[in-house]
């Protein structure tokens, strides 16, 4: 079935750092990629998205692009602030159900 | 201003006891969704529905029951049958249900 994978956390940076959070997923066909970000007692935000290959989705300093090859869509962000500090979650949507496919997260911690 | 609104925020019970958690949207989507996240989890869908009148099972519907009597809302309970209620419950919403979901600041629910 469908499925996510993130990276381990906690990730743990100083401010102004540069973040990289791995995602890579199995599904079938071509799914839509969603990055959630859920600040601590919080619901989920919707911080980008990408719908088709070679996409790249961008919001408030942050990116990902999608890799239809390597099936990946990993965030980056150049320069991280103490208020990034949050649970970052990539989240497919099943090309077959359209329902979306959560992983555990990837908890972001970051310090001045 | 428009979204989805969750109430209450935080909810304790009695064991044994029904509970219903509500949602409401102002944005004129057809597709609701109910969630459940447990600490250090990801997501997991209890119901959705893609128009009034009409729900679905999601991957852990038992001891959970669902309405969808108007577009803007979609109550969730929380059944005596529920062996392990205590969580965070997210309530999401989006045009279709091929459509990005946007999600509800969620409420905690414990069960005492």
């Amino acid at each position: 079935g469908d499925s996510v994978t993130q990276m381990e956390g906690p990730v743990t940076l100083s401010e102004e750092a540069f973040l990289t959070i791995n995602c890579t997923y199995t599904a079938t066909g071509y799914p839509s990629l969603f990055w959630y970000v859920q600040y601590p007692g919080e619901g989920l935000q919707l911080l980008l998205k990408a719908t088709k290959a070679d996409d790249k989705g961008s919001n408030k300093g942050f990116e990902a692009t999608y890799r239809k090859e390597t099936t990946s869509f990993h965030l980056e962000k150049g320069s991280v602030q103490v208020s990034d500090s949050a649970v970052y979650f990539c989240a497919p949507r099943s090309y077959n159900t359209d329902k979306l496919i959560f992983g555990t997260g990837t908890r972001l911690q970051v310090f001045p | 201003d428009g979204g989805i609104t969750q109430s209450p925020k935080y909810l304790f019970r009695k064991e044994g006891q029904n509970v219903t958690l509500s949602c409401e949207q102002n944005l004129n989507h057809d597709a609701m969704y109910w969630y459940r996240q447990d600490p250090g989890q990801g997501l997991r869908l209890i119901y959705y529905s893609q128009i009034v009148n009409d729900f679905q099972k999601g991957d852990i519907a038992e001891g959970y029951s669902v309405s969808r009597e108007k577009k803007e809302s979609f109550p969730l309970t929380v059944t005596s049958a529920q062996k392990n209620p205590t969580a965070f419950y997210l309530c999401a919403s989006s045009i279709d249900i091929t459509d990005t979901q946007y999600f509800g600041p969620g409420t905690r629910l414990t069960v005492l």
